[in-house]
């Protein structure tokens, strides 16, 4: 069965910090797509970034980076320099292949709270 | 980008009242939408998957004859809540899945069912 595990319930930080939320995910498929959402207070979902199992470069698009290990099973999101309007919540996600529905199976979520 | 509606947008209704949520590709045909359920500070559920022209597949634990879902055409999915109780509020989120390229899925805003 899939999981996805983001231990970080709820993050604090000042506005300018680095902030770096963890995914950690078990899947026995060797293909599989990991995703970062974000969910502000509208409850509205906003997708940041697919990656595929095969691909382990790691990703930089402004202020957010990723960093996916295949080796410790993890797809951490780092936000550089946060900013107010960062606050959210963010959730890892882990879809199965095609061949099995292409479901997704998200984390818990991470509460980001970003302070001025 | 390809772009879902959803709609009501928000719900009030009585207890033992049906509720009927859409879901709308309005860029792109989905012949699979996914169905989520949120419940206040938790994560998305996966419901039940959607599927044109065929019986929609649900997950372990929801009860297909209380959840209807209807996906009678590539660009339209319902979720019908029947006789709604108070525990069935909660955030509604279809997703559905875009064919053309890398079987994305595009999320929609989101429904949310308060039943009094």
């Amino acid at each position: 069965a899939q999981k996805v595990t983001q231990a970080q319930t709820e993050i604090s930080v000042v506005e300018k910090e680095d902030v770096t939320l963890d995914c950690v995910y078990e899947t026995r498929d060797t293909t599989y797509y990991l995703f970062w959402y974000k969910q502000p207070p509208s409850g509205e979902l906003v997708f940041l970034i697919r990656r595929n199992s095969f691909d382990e470069q790691n990703e930089i698009s402004g202020r957010y980076s990723w960093n996916f290990q295949k080796s410790t099973s993890s797809f951490n999101f780092t936000i550089t320099a946060s900013q107010v309007v960062d606050s959210a919540v963010y959730f890892c996600a882990l879809s199965e292949p095609m061949e099995y529905g292409n479901k997704l199976v998200f984390g818990a979520g991470t509460i980001l709270r970003v302070k001025s | 980008g390809a772009v879902v509606s959803q709609h009501p947008s928000w719900v009030i209704c009585k207890s033992g009242t049906s509720v009927k949520i859409e879901c709308r590709s309005l860029d792109f045909q989905a012949t699979t939408m996914f169905w989520y359920r949120q419940f206040p500070k938790q994560s998305l559920m996966l419901m039940a998957t959607s599927n044109e022209g065929s019986k929609a597949t649900y997950e372990q634990g929801v009860e297909k004859d209380k959840f209807l879902i209807n996906h009678a055409s590539l660009t339209l999915s319902t979720l019908t809540v029947t006789s709604a109780h108070p525990e069935d509020s909660s955030f509604y989120i279809c997703s559905a899945r875009d064919e053309r390229g890398g079987y994305e899925q595009y999320f929609g805003p989101g429904t949310r069912l308060t039943v009094t």
